[in-house]
């Protein structure tokens, strides 16, 4: 149980383009999803909180104009890079919280998404 | 500043010993603790959690430690197997009242057969 499916798993795309990275909770609902972007051998980068039904939290540093996030039910999460540029390439990585869940439990991670922008 | 420190060299042992794991945090209070395992371009996989009231969890061939005096956990594969070889992350959660978790950059184990 408790399955994240992240899609695409890869894109190579020009710049300026505008990508869309959806997550999904296969098995349970999700009130609270995640976006990470994690660059090779670094640790995950929390970029923002995903909230079912209202405004994603960004953390400091995050363009919320660049990085669009829209959780429009409570089992999928988008997340939009817009006019994507070489240095928007990295791995960027969902996870999802059960609902009920209490805070000290596991985040349930999606496989990522290997962006490349030429 | 807030720190989170694991080991970048990768940790290479050969099969059947016990590889040892650190993380070291430095300015944070963490209510817990977790660890992850992370397989190439693959999302982690959660293995195992620890409270700060807990001095030791086990589960399998796995054992965490949390020392709060120290802020250093220490992760243990006992027996390990080239199918752990692997990278390993501890990330740290309740800092707040969020849910959000502080990933450290984790800490590849080659496991030789």
């Amino acid at each position: 149980g408790a399955v994240v499916s992240q899609h695409p798993s890869r894109v190579i795309c020009k710049s300026g383009t505008s990508v869309k990275i959806e997550c999904r909770s296969l098995d349970f609902q999700a009130t609270t999803m995640f976006w990470y972007r994690q660059f090779p051998k670094k640790s995950l980068m929390l970029m923002a909180t995903s909230n079912e039904g209202s405004k994603a939290t960004y953390e400091q540093g995050v363009e919320k104009d660049k990085f669009l996030i829209n959780h429009a039910s409570l089992t999928l999460s988008t997340l939009t890079v817009t006019s994507a540029h070489p240095e928007d390439s990295s791995f960027y990585i969902c996870s999802a919280l059960p609902d009920g869940t209490f805070s000290n439990q596991p985040q349930h991670f999606g496989d990522g998404t290997r962006l490349s922008i030429l | 500043s807030q720190k989170i420190e694991q080991n970048s060299e990768a940790l290479n042992i050969q099969e059947g010993k016990t590889a040892t794991l650190t993380c070291n945090y430095t300015n944070y209070s963490p209510a817990y603790l977790q660890w992850y395992r992370q397989d190439p371009g693959r999302g982690p996989v959660f293995l195992l959690l620890i409270r700060e009231n807990e001095k030791e969890k086990r589960k399998e061939r796995l054992k965490v430690t949390f020392d709060t005096t120290l802020k250093q956990s220490l992760f243990h594969i006992t027996a390990s197997q080239p199918a752990d070889s692997a990278t390993y992350l501890c990330a740290l959660g309740g800092m707040d009242s969020s849910y959000k978790l502080i990933f450290g950059s984790g800490t590849r184990l080659l496991v030789r057969p």
